[in-house]
């Protein structure tokens, strides 16, 4: 495609149930990023893919959430039990390679827990 | 700890006033320096990558400089249309980007 897509665009779910979010990055771009903002707050880096290597899950804010990129594409972003402060816009953002820092973003999932 | 901190919060400009927008930082290690541009409801907007202490780019109204603690984005005669959320992160090692909360312009005709 011509950028990053991501779904939902919007998801309403309830309190301890699970959600997935999906990214399908621009072809060809060997790194993968996983951004969650808050209303009206920066972006908090949550986890991060490049090629076959193992990924830089050091922003996960809990064992509640994980992240899988198959076949060195799509990725799922899942969150197990979601709690009310899980509430956020999830940004997937793709790159050529890993030196630079020209990012291509989604336009974001928006997750509500009720 | 790391810390990217951005100054100020909001900024409300005529059409034509121009001002500046500071990003000051406390990284060891800095591998560059990037600044992003972000409309409602959109994902961030590549505008700028600075790697070194000195270095300048410009687009169109815009213009990023780096220090080697800090990094500014002037905004020369703005127009309404360059109303958004302008975001600075940092990159030390390879990897993630440190994102600052972003300074909300808005520019009134």
């Amino acid at each position: 495609g011509a950028g990053v897509s991501q779904s939902p665009s919007n998801k309403v779910t309830e309190k301890g149930k699970d959600v997935e979010l999906r990214c399908d990055p621009i072809s060809g771009h060997t790194a993968l990023y996983w951004y969650r903002q808050s209303l009206g707050q920066g972006l908090e880096f949550l986890i991060y893919f490049q090629g076959n290597s193992a990924p830089d899950k050091s922003g996960l804010p809990s064992d509640r959430f994980s992240a899988e990129r198959t076949g060195g594409s799509v990725s799922t972003l899942t969150i197990q039990r979601t709690q009310q402060e899980d509430s956020a816009v999830y940004l997937c953002a793709s790159s050529l390679e890993t030196h630079t820092g020209e990012l291509f973003f989604g336009e974001g999932s928006r997750l509500t827990v009720l | 700890e790391d810390q990217v901190t951005q100054s100020p919060e909001a900024l409300r400009l005529q059409e034509g006033e121009s001002s500046s927008l500071n990003c000051s930082y406390t990284v060891s290690g800095l591998r560059g320096l990037f600044w992003y541009r972000q409309d409602p409801g959109k994902g961030p907007e590549f505008l700028f990558t600075l790697y070194s202490a000195g270095e300048e780019k410009e687009k169109e109204r815009l213009k990023a400089t780096l220090t080697k603690k800090e990094s500014f984005l002037h905004i020369t005669a703005p127009k309404p249309e360059d109303s958004a959320t302008y975001l600075c992160a940092v990159r030390y090692g390879w990897g993630k980007l440190q994102f600052g909360a972003g300074t909300q312009v808005v520019v009134t005709p």
